[in-house]
């Protein structure tokens, strides 16, 4: 399967401070990357879809200009999370989809992200 | 909008036995895929198995196996001689066939448990 990586895997910052977090994908050219958050014993929900060269697609509820997206390139996609407070504490995750339409998503680690 | 329902929290299996998970979806498409995920202690999601709709196979993956049942939007996860390694939370997915862009939609998630 596809190596896709995230970094960091954990961070820890204060209230009010900005965090950004790096999806890369590894193996092949990605145009269309996800955004996934996770809370404690909880599913992964689908914060956005991240399109490379236009904007990325939001789901509902979520805040457009809290969590900024950025698909830079055909391999990286990064998240901003601005001006965190305590309740963005979560595990961010982000996957690729599979070169072809039966592939399954590929995940990468996941980043821990605390806030004070 | 496409809806997975798991309806067993947390199951529990003795190591070398088998143990069925359950998960319910409902769509109105008549293409779509469906995958089973485990993510163990390190977050780390990793595919199971995956299940095209169009195909009346049910797809086998060595010890897993799955229960498809199109019309009744079944698709249960059947683990055979359980492993210490099994332990892990079990997440059904749900994606439309409409292009490799297209969104999983995730269900809460079962907890197995693997006993000695």
């Amino acid at each position: 399967g596809a190596v896709v990586s995230q970094h960091p895997s954990r961070v820890i910052c204060k209230s009010g401070t900005s965090v950004k977090i790096e999806c890369r994908s590894l193996d092949f050219q990605a145009t269309t990357m996800f955004w996934y958050r996770q809370f404690p014993k909880q599913s992964l929900m689908l914060m956005a879809t991240s399109n490379e060269g236009s904007k990325a697609t939001y789901e509902q509820g979520v805040e457009k200009d809290k969590f900024l997206i950025n698909h830079a390139s055909l391999t990286l996609s990064t998240l901003t999370v601005t001006s965190a407070h305590p309740e963005d504490s979560s595990f961010y995750i982000c996957s690729v989809p599979g070169l072809w339409v039966y592939n399954e998503q590929f995940f990468g680690p996941g980043t821990r992200l605390t806030v004070l | 909008a496409q809806t997975v329902t798991q309806s067993q929290p947390e199951m529990s299996v003795q190591e070398a036995e088998t143990v069925t998970l359950s998960c319910t979806y409902d769509t109105s498409e008549s293409d779509y895929y469906l995958f089973w995920y485990k993510q163990p202690p390190s977050r780390q999601m990793i595919l199971v198995i995956r299940q095209e709709a169009y195909k009346q196979q049910n797809a086998t993956e060595n010890r897993f196996s799955v229960n498809f049942q199109k019309a009744a939007k079944s698709f249960s996860l059947k683990i055979s001689d359980s492993q210490l390694g099994d332990a892990a939370m079990y997440f059904c997915a749900y994606r439309a066939d409409t292009g490799t862009a297209s969104k999983l939609t995730f269900g809460t998630g079962t907890r197995l448990q693997v006993t000695l």
